[in-house]
């Protein structure tokens, strides 16, 4: 089985500061993580992934994530937030060799105040 | 550019109707996936197809159907069976082989009950 978790339904920051959208995950063997990134009303943005190697991954807009196996988290990063980060973050995992289909969080609404 | 198309961007549906979502993606992708999304509830997959003529079931199949006769189009069609339909549907595609790639979304159609 595969399972993810967004622990927080919204999160608030101040423009400037630094930002964090938590995600921990459950699979069976190795996993495949990734970040997309939803504005209002339209489809889902790939932001970045992990696959295998380095534990920081660096991807789009700045955003970076840190892949931590022992606590099973992948929680998403960005030095200094935009307000035009404002938007809903869904992370989501594959279980490697599993048939599963990608299995997505619930989603983390993120607002960046000016 | 290359991309995924849904439309229409809003529909309505009645009572006892069935109605038909299309997805065109010009992206060479051979996998392709149905997901639907409620508030709160991230994104839960309807039907994927891995090649032509080819589809499985995701977690919340049941009173929708889907066809794949063309590599480009998955239509998804909502039927009267679909006791609950309103929500946001969204389409995604992928490159078929190693699922270390990220899926590529629409821009989404919103059902809503007449």
């Amino acid at each position: 089985a595969q399972s993810v978790a967004q622990p927080e339904d919204q999160v608030n920051v101040a423009e400037g500061n630094p930002l964090t959208v938590k995600c921990t995950y459950s699979v069976s063997g190795n996993p495949y993580l990734f970040w997309y990134v939803q504005y209002p009303n339209r489809g889902l943005q790939f932001l970045l992934k992990y696959i295998t190697g380095d534990n920081l991954v660096k991807g789009s807009y700045g955003f970076e994530a840190e892949f931590n196996k022992s606590q099973t988290s992948f929680h998403l990063k960005k030095p200094s937030a935009l307000v035009s980060d404002s938007a809903l973050y869904f992370c989501a995992v594959r279980d490697v060799g599993s048939a599963r289909q990608l299995t997505f969080g619930s989603g983390t609404q993120l607002t960046v105040l000016p | 550019d290359g991309g995924i198309t849904q439309s229409p961007k809003y529909l309505f549906r009645k009572e006892g109707q069935n109605v038909t979502l299309s997805c065109e993606q010009n992206l060479n992708h051979d996998a392709m996936y149905w997901y639907r999304q409620d508030p709160g509830q991230g994104l839960r997959l309807i039907y994927y197809s891995q090649i032509v003529n080819d589809f499985q079931k995701g977690d919340i199949a049941e009173g929708y159907s889907v066809s794949r006769e063309k590599k480009e189009s998955f239509p998804l069609t909502v039927t009267s069976a679909q006791k609950n339909p309103t929500a946001f549907y969204l389409c995604a595609s992928r490159p078929r082989g190693d699922s270390n790639q990220p899926q590529h979304f629409g821009d989404g159609t919103r059902l809503s009950i007449l």
